[in-house]
């Protein structure tokens, strides 16, 4: 079946780091791809998307390529922030399905 | 308006009592959504509606029931919930049918049962 696999966390980074998580699934068909984002206490937000292959989603200085020939969807930022600590789930939305497949998710700590 | 309101946030219910977990959205979406989310867990699909009618039950316990009165509305009913319910529950709604839309999410309710 579907699935997507996230490097495991947490990742924790000193501020203006480079970030990278890794992000790989397993999908038929030409699934689209998220990165959600989920604050403390709070729902997920949506932080970038790619709907087709060599798409770039960006966001808020965070960038995902859509890759299909490695399958993988890495969500990089090139400095991070203390803000931007939280948890980020990579997602895959199946061709013709309304549900959401998530990864285990990352958590991200930013010290200053 | 582009969110979805869940109430409420906190609910602490026993193991005998009856609660209604309630969501509004008013995005105009026709899909609307039921996730549980474990502590350090993804969140796990358990109902979907589309144009008010449950389109994916994703083989959740009868003490679940799902209601979708309306276009701008969910809930979830709650009866003789056990402690391993106790999680987030969120909310979430889209446009049907395109599945390259995202979805959009509430903050969710924590629910403990006791």
């Amino acid at each position: 079946g579907d699935s997507v696999t996230q490097m495991e966390g947490p990742v924790t980074l000193s501020e203006e780091a480079f970030l990278t998580i890794n992000c790989t699934y397993t999908a038929t068909g030409y699934p689209s791809l998220f990165w959600y984002v989920q604050y403390p206490g709070e729902g997920l937000q949506l932080l970038l998307k790619a709907t087709k292959a060599d798409d770039k989603g960006s966001n808020k200085g965070f960038e995902a390529t859509y890759r299909k020939e490695t399958t993988s969807f890495h969500l990089e930022k090139g400095s991070v922030q203390v803000s931007d600590s939280a948890v980020y789930f990579c997602a895959l939305r199946p061709t013709g399905f309304q549900k959401l497949v998530f990864g285990t998710g990352t958590r991200l700590l930013v010290s200053p | 308006d582009t969110e979805v309101t869940q109430t409420p946030k906190h609910l602490v219910m026993g193991m005998t009592n009856k609660k209604s977990l309630k969501c509004e959205q008013h995005m105009g979406h026709r899909a609307m959504y039921w996730y549980k989310q474990k502590a350090k867990k993804p969140p796990e699909l358990m109902f979907v509606y589309s144009y008010e009618k449950l389109s994916i039950n994703e083989s959740v316990p009868s003490r679940f029931s799902p209601e979708c009165p309306n276009s701008s509305l969910l809930n979830l009913h709650l009866h003789a919930l056990q402690p391993e319910d106790s999680a987030l529950y969120l909310c979430a709604s889209s446009q049907p049918d395109r599945d390259t839309e995202k979805l959009f999410f509430g903050s969710g309710t924590q629910l403990s049962v006791l």
